[in-house]
């Protein structure tokens, strides 16, 4: 079993659709949790950052963490073409080691 | 947050040969990491570069495979060695900073032909 099972996708939404990206993840240790976007041809850019459970917005996106279930989302609102990319949940533990998911490539038709 | 200079940003290389990936940071980081992302695939971390100490490989990557040099605080360059097909993906460097922060490279893009 990898340590971060991320839903491969690919996800194709229409523009203004609400997109769920979910994680699990099975070692209790890790503490802070990240969802990354990646463009084609691009490096990782971190998204959102969140270390506790309970939910953090920040603007159209809000991420989740539950973590007696071991579960992660990122929500998109209002989804556009422009968030079109590979979007990868990140867990560091408190050795600063990030573990990524396998990436959720999302497509937004206009 | 930092800003990484990664080069060169994509090269085809022959079989046999090597390929050294620079990585500039505008600022001073202890931590640096380089991963391999290979085609539809997520990040895999190679290893972990401190300035003044010997990179720590994970399990699966090897320094005679991969070296790597981390001349000062701001400098870290990743060798793919004796390369075959197998080792054509995207090679990214990373680095931490402050509270949240790593950042990425924009990533090098190898093929091996």
């Amino acid at each position: 079993q990898k340590e971060v099972e991320q839903d491969p996708g690919p996800l194709s939404v229409p523009e203004g659709a609400i997109v769920s990206l979910n994680c699990t993840y099975s070692n209790s240790a890790f503490q802070y949790f990240m969802w990354y976007r990646q463009y084609s041809r691009k490096g990782p850019e971190l998204l959102m950052y969140t270390y506790s459970s309970g939910n953090k917005e920040d603007g159209r996106f809000t991420a989740q963490v539950d973590k007696s279930s071991k579960y992660i989302s990122l929500f998109i609102r209002d989804s556009q073409p422009s968030d079109s990319a590979t979007y990868l949940c990140a867990i560091r533990n408190a050795g600063n080691m990030l573990t990524f998911g396998g990436g959720t490539r999302l497509m937004v038709k206009p | 947050s930092a800003v990484i200079s990664q080069k060169p940003s994509r090269d085809i290389c022959q079989r046999g040969t090597s390929l050294t990936i620079q990585c500039q940071v505008d600022s001073q980081v202890t931590m640096m990491f380089w991963y391999r992302q290979q085609p539809g695939q997520s990040l895999t971390l190679i290893a972990t570069a401190n300035q003044g100490s010997e990179a720590t490989y994970e399990s699966g990557f090897v320094i005679d495979k991969f070296p790597i040099s981390r001349p000062n605080l701001t400098f870290s360059t990743l060798t793919v060695s004796n390369m075959s097909p197998e080792d054509s993906s995207i090679y990214l460097c990373s680095v931490l900073t402050g509270e949240y922060g790593y950042t990425f490279g924009s990533g090098t893009r190898l093929t091996v032909v």
